[in-house]
């Protein structure tokens, strides 16, 4: 069973630009939940996708959007990017519903993502 | 509320026990997890306790829940180096449908 795939593995960009980062869920996972990892703040909730709906989100600003396709594939987008914005981007998949779904995610290796 | 607080870091010599500490605050969780989580990569799903566990053991892993007090522990028998890396305490909340994690604990091994 193919894990949970995220790309690209690093992204370089520049202040002020946009960029989209992408997560293949496990086959059968509905659920995709994206966070954002960075030393000072550790692991922050951005939102949680579920047949394509926003279930739930984080406190994060509108420069954060995220969307999920009917294959549970799901991406992020940063736009106007700034230099706090420089992270490490995980995205994780669950079956997403019942008790199962709270058996704990599935983390893909991320995305490494440095705004200069 | 929604926290989850662990010590930064821990470090123990090989062939010890180590044992990792998180304290939770929302009454509502459902289950709690460890991560773990090593240089470059994801985090790994270590082990888990529902709610209403006290205790859970897989091989070298205790799970300790003191649901009175909303402490967990994490403790790893015979502490390898390969178990160096960051262990993460974390809860789900049902209604949420979200997990909140601790900062992280990184455990580093000593000769």
């Amino acid at each position: 069973k193919a894990g949970v795939t995220q790309t690209p593995r690093y992204l370089i960009k520049t202040r002020g630009q946009q960029v989209t980062l992408s997560c293949s869920p496990i086959s059968g996972h509905r659920s995709v939940s994206w966070y954002q990892q960075t030393p000072g703040q550790g692991l922050q909730f951005l939102f949680e996708y579920f047949s394509e709906t926003q279930r739930n989100k984080g406190n994060f600003p509108g420069r954060f959007s995220g969307r999920q396709f009917s294959n549970s594939r799901s991406e992020m987008n940063v736009s106007t990017l700034e230099l706090g914005d420089s992270a490490l981007y995980l995205c994780a998949s669950s079956t997403g519903q019942g008790a199962s779904a709270n058996y704990g995610y599935t983390f893909g290796s991320g995305t490494r993502l440095t705004v200069v | 509320g929604e926290d989850v607080e662990q010590s930064l870091f821990l470090s123990v010599r090989e062939g010890d026990s180590s044992v990792i500490n998180c304290t939770y605050t929302d009454s509502s969780s459902t289950y709690l997890y460890w991560y773990k989580q090593e240089p470059g990569a994801g985090l790994q799903l270590l082990t888990y306790i529902f709610s209403n566990m006290d205790m859970k053991q897989d091989q070298r892993l205790t799970v300790l829940l003191n649901k009175k007090d909303k402490h967990l522990s994490l403790r790893i028998a015979d502490t390898q180096t390969g178990d160096s890396a960051i262990y993460f305490c974390a809860e789900s909340i049902w209604s949420a449908s979200k997990i909140i994690f601790g900062s992280g604990t990184r455990l580093s091994i000593r000769p």
